[in-house]
This record gives structure tokens, sequence and C-alpha cells, in this order.
């Protein structure tokens, strides 16, 4: 049981807009800025957004992030074949590190 | 380039220890926070432990504290997960990660404890 709840699958075709919610407390997202990072089996996670809305380099601007209260969503824009990969948000809580438990996107 | 590499994974029984290293190169390690995450087969992204530039400052998952110590030789720019104890639901592919917003993973090592 993750302290971050997230759907556990997504889907969209080419072309189409999908969002990603991710629902807290007050304790991790409601006083702690959320992340969101972009998984393949095998392969290194990827930061996709810092601080509830910030892309590092490199990252396309079809990804945003937004935080309001105890809740965060990732929207993906302009789907494509390559965003099929779990994506996991995560926050601060107590000190401590928490993630959701993943959604895996489908582009169909 | 920013680069980390795990190594140290294997196949060890219940009871068992293994330590875990993750070698950092391309930026200035002793600056960084770090940590562990893990993924066990099927599941998601938990994190395991974390450990300040210093060394300090050491914190833990509830599953896991008592039983696995992080680390970091900042001279070699190698960060440590000592797991001791290890039991079959510690069986998990185990990254390294930077800093606050985990902006660098490592590839991971697997780690499997099974008799």
């Amino acid at each position: 049981q993750s302290v971050l709840t997230q759907p556990p699958s997504a889907s969209g075709t080419p072309g189409r807009r999908v969002t990603i919610s991710c629902s807290g407390s007050s304790s991790n997202i409601g006083s702690n800025y959320v992340s969101w990072y972009q998984h393949l089996p095998g392969t290194a996670p990827k930061l996709l957004i810092y601080r509830n809305n910030q892309r590092p380099s490199g990252v396309p601007d079809r990804f945003s992030g937004s935080k309001s209260g105890t809740s965060a969503s990732l929207a993906i824009s302009g789907l494509r074949s390559e965003d099929e990969a779990d994506y996991y948000c995560a926050s601060w809580d107590d000190s401590l590190k928490v993630f959701g438990g993943g959604t895996k996107l489908t582009v169909l | 380039e920013v680069q980390l590499v795990e190594s140290g994974g294997g196949l060890v029984q219940p009871g068992g220890s293994l330590r875990l290293s993750c070698a950092a190169s391309g930026f200035t390690f002793s600056s960084y926070w770090m940590h562990w995450v893990r993924q066990a087969p099927g599941k998601g992204l938990v994190w395991v432990s974390h450990i300040n530039s210093d060394g300090s400052s050491t914190d833990y998952v509830d599953s896991v504290r008592g039983r696995f110590t992080i680390s970091r030789d900042n001279a070699k720019n190698t960060l440590y997960l000592q797991m001791n104890s290890l039991r079959a639901e510690d069986t998990a592919v185990y990254y390294c990660t930077r800093d606050y917003d985990m902006d660098v993973w490592g590839q991971g090592t697997t780690v499997t404890v099974s008799s």
C-alpha cells in the first residue's frame, strides 16, 4: 500500500492528451514538492518533473506537472508511442521520500 | 557525463548479507545527498534509504531499519548499502539516485534472496 495514490493504468491514442493523478495528504503533497518519474522496465528511471512543475533540460514540453492542495497531476500532450511506460509520482513525508504505486500508460 | 553505476547484487540465502556499491562520476559527489530505491518484481518504486552529503545523517524505510546501513566514501566517489539479515521480500532491483529531486539514476543491480 503506497503512501501516494495513483491509478494503476491509463491509456490514450497517439496525438491526444492524457492526465495521471496522484493523491496524498497534508503531510506529504500538501506541504512538500512533487516530482514525477518515467520508468521503462530494465532501464533507469528518468526524472520528468521536479518541484511540482519544473522540467529538467531535455524533457519535452509535452510533459507538464501541477499541484493543488494534497493532489498533483502529470499531463502528457501529443501522446507518442514512446511514452508507453510506467509513471510514478513522489514527494516527501516527515523527511522520508514516498512514491505512488505507479501508473502504467498504454498508447493505443 | 554524469553517471551512477551500481554493483554488488546477486543471489543470497535468507539471513545472508550483501554490500551494494554505487560508483559516481561526472559530478562533485561530496556535494550531494544520495539515495537507494528498490523495485521488487512486479511492484513499484520504493525509497529505501538516504544519506546526506558528508555522511553524518541517514534514514531508512521502516522495513529495512536495523538491517541495512547506508554509507559513503567521498574520497572514492562511492555510495554503499550494507544489507544484513536478508529476507525474501528484499528481492528487488536496487537503484542509487542523486539529490532531493532524484535527478540522476543508475541502471540498477539485482538482489535475489532465495534458498
